[in-house]
């Protein structure tokens, strides 16, 4: 057990529609991540938060959008869903503002699928 | 382009053996690379992570080098054990200013170990 928590487990959901992934770091991370990993495409970095801002975005679409809370839980909102974002969605979280050398603890994973 | 290959795609071994896993690079400028070790539908875990200064890490029976000249990184398992069949990724950091930069992925290497 990583210590990082994500809910829910399971997600089916339609075309167009909205969902929110949910994130909780391990205790004293101040730095989440979120990476989507599909079949054909292994993991993609989406977007760093720390400690409530935006550090870094990698591949996210404008369609999904992230936020970090006070309490350091996370976000990840996926609008306007599409067949091609059916997908597990994991959440990291790190003690290191500047993501160095440090160690990312990874959650068990969202898996959306998309019908 | 930023790229991150490793080889070889699969793998099968039988228990108890050793193998040696490669990743090669482009990423530049560089900042740091990991290995990661996933079981299927779980989330990453993380091995060892190495900066530019380092060519060699251990972890247990992991063994990761680096040379940061040739651009190539190599994980060797020693004495292999079933429950080391997993996909073993390969992930590259550049660094960009003060900020994570962008984390890009090897597809992984899948190790089975057979008894």
């Amino acid at each position: 057990d990583s210590g990082v928590t994500q809910t829910p487990k399971h997600l089916i959901t339609a075309t167009g529609q909205r969902v929110t992934l949910r994130c909780s770091p391990r205790s004293g991370d101040l730095s989440v991540y979120w990476y989507q990993q599909s079949l054909d495409q292994g993991l993609q970095f989406l977007i760093q938060y720390y400690n409530g801002e935006e550090r870094a975005k990698g591949n996210i679409l404008e369609r999904f959008s992230a936020q970090q809370f006070p309490d350091l839980h996370s976000e990840l909102n996926l609008s306007s869903l599409e067949l091609g974002d059916s997908a597990l969605y994991f959440c990291a979280s790190s003690v290191a503002r500047e993501g160095g050398p440090d160690t990312q603890y990874f959650g068990p994973g969202t898996r959306l699928t998309v019908l | 382009k930023n790229q991150v290959e490793q080889s070889p795609q699969s793998l099968i071994i039988l228990e108890g053996k050793n193998c040696t896993l490669q990743c090669n690079y482009t990423v530049s400028p560089f900042s740091n690379l990991r290995w990661y070790k996933q079981d299927t539908g779980r989330g990453p875990v993380s091995l060892t992570i190495m900066t530019f200064s380092e060519n060699t890490k251990s972890n247990g029976r992991y063994t990761a080098t680096l040379d940061a000249d040739t651009k190539q990184s190599s994980l060797h398992i020693t004495a292999s054990q079933l429950s080391d069949s997993a996909s073993y990724i390969c992930v590259v950091s550049g660094y960009y200013g003060g900020s994570q930069g962008n984390l890009i992925f090897g597809k992984g290497t899948k190790l089975s170990v057979k008894p």
